[in-house]
């Protein structure tokens, strides 16, 4: 079993539409979780940094994060165009251990 | 936010050659940052963490000799692919933690790098 399990899609969904992104992980020392946006060719941008359990809104993004299950998402608002691009969710331990541990990506395609 | 300009963008080479990337975190000074190999659909996999001022630190796996890394100085960490392969072929990307403990990460672009 992989550390972090993401869904590769592609996921397709027409614009306005409500995206829902998800990871689910097997570490327990799993302490930091982030969902970075990359654009084809370029380096992923920090989305959403979260650390503890529960809900966390920015504009029309909500990162989720569920400790007991070991499962967080993106919820993506009133989708756009500008959206479209391939979603990795990232996590990390406590302390000074830097290393983070990506997802696939889930490749997201909004429809105008 | 940090900004960290890894250059170049993209490099075509030829078997056999070494080629070298560069990234630099231009906000603030960076003791550590991390470069990390993509490979199309797949997720980022985390190479090796360049240290200034000591040896990099690799993961099980990846050839030091054939991935060499500086950390030349607090804001420049580069990569020099030797002896380069197709099988190198890849995205290289460089990232550069944040100065309030590391847990977010900030990155470069990427290297586009073609081995013909």
């Amino acid at each position: 079993q992989k550390e972090v399990e993401q869904d590769p899609g592609p996921l397709s969904v027409p614009e306005g539409a409500i995206v829902s992104l998800n990871c689910t992980y097997s570490n327990s020392a799993f302490q930091y979780f982030m969902w970075y946006r990359q654009y084809s060719r370029k380096g992923p941008e920090l989305l959403m940094y979260t650390y503890s359990s529960g809900n966390k809104e920015d504009g029309r993004f909500t990162a989720q994060v569920d400790k007991s299950s070991k499962y967080i998402s993106l919820f993506i608002r009133d989708s756009q165009p500008s959206d479209s691009a391939t979603y990795l969710c990232a996590m990390k331990g406590g302390g000074s251990n830097y290393k983070l541990t990506f997802g696939k990506g889930t490749l997201l395609t909004v429809n105008p | 936010g940090a900004v960290v300009s890894q250059h170049p963008s993209w490099v075509i080479c030829k078997s056999g050659t070494s080629v070298k990337i560069e990234c630099r975190s231009l906000d603030f000074q960076a003791t550590t940052m991390f470069w990390y190999r993509q490979f199309p659909k797949q997720s980022l996999m985390l190479m090796a963490t360049s240290n200034e001022g000591s040896k990099a630190t690799y993961e099980q796996g990846v050839e030091k000799d054939k991935f060499l890394i500086n950390h030349a100085s607090l804001t420049l960490s580069t990569l020099t692919v030797t002896s380069a392969h197709p099988e190198d072929s890849s995205f290289y990307i460089c990232s550069v933690p944040d100065t309030g403990g590391g847990d977010i990460q900030y990155f470069g672009a990427g290297t586009r790098l073609s081995v013909l």
